[in-house]
């Protein structure tokens, strides 16, 4: 089953505006959450991440929110650009003992600006 | 030039036949994955390895194997392709570490008829 759920599956909006991609998740194990870009005929590259002793982290326009006690975490745009229109993944990991850090991936949510 | 370049870019193949996947990294990294990216499902890790020893199966391994012929190249392999295993494949790499950003090639898109 999805370890990570995202949504919305799709997202349209105005130059300016802010988007909200929201996850959830079950597993208290997860310690580690990244959000990934993804442009068309690319490969996604990570944008930002955070770990849950925070409850937010910002990197220039983007945001993380996290909410521990709730098990869910969103990323914010802020003045989304038409450069932004991409589709967006989260993620977590759980660190396990043999080292492995491995991904579970929402599914995606493209988002759209229109200028 | 590409840090994680994957060859060939697309591929159409029939059912039955075998097919080769191929991943090589410029960026030293010791560990790399194999994903699958199918539309409404995201990304799902196929398989992984932390070094020319160490392979490791991931969430969806079944019908897949892997090769990895040096630090710097890991080869995705159906033996017999279905059509279900049509898809969009990436390869990935990352340093050792917990939380170290994984870096993705552009992928390969897979059709098999």
């Amino acid at each position: 089953q999805q370890q990570v759920k995202q949504s919305p599956q799709s997202l349209i909006v105005q130059k300016g505006g802010i988007p909200i991609i929201n996850c959830a998740y079950e597993n208290t194990a997860f310690d580690y959450f990244p959000w990934y870009q993804q442009f068309p005929g690319k490969g996604p590259a990570l944008l930002i991440a955070i770990r849950p002793d925070v409850s937010e982290k910002k990197e220039g326009r983007f945001t993380i929110s996290f909410n521990k006690s709730a098990k869910q975490f969103s990323l914010h745009i802020m003045d989304s650009q038409p450069g932004d229109s991409a589709t967006y993944f989260c993620a977590a990991s759980i660190r396990r003992e043999t080292g492995a850090n491995n991904l579970f991936f929402g599914t995606g949510t493209r988002l759209t600006v229109i200028p | 030039d590409a840090d994680v370049t994957q060859t060939p870019r697309n591929r159409i193949t029939k059912t039955g036949k075998r097919i080769m996947l191929e991943c090589s990294q410029t960026k030293g990294h010791d560990r790399m994955y194999w994903y699958r990216q199918d539309p409404g499902l995201g990304l799902r890790l196929i398989y992984y390895s932390f070094d020319v020893k160490d392979i490791n199966k991931g969430e969806i391994s079944d019908g897949y194997s892997v090769s990895r012929q040096a630090q710097a190249k890991f080869s995705l392999s159906l033996e017999s392709a279905i059509p279900n295993q049509t898809a969009l494949y990436f390869c990935a790499t990352s340093d050792p570490g917990t939380y170290q950003p994984q870096h993705f090639g552009d992928g390969t898109r897979l059709s098999i008829l």
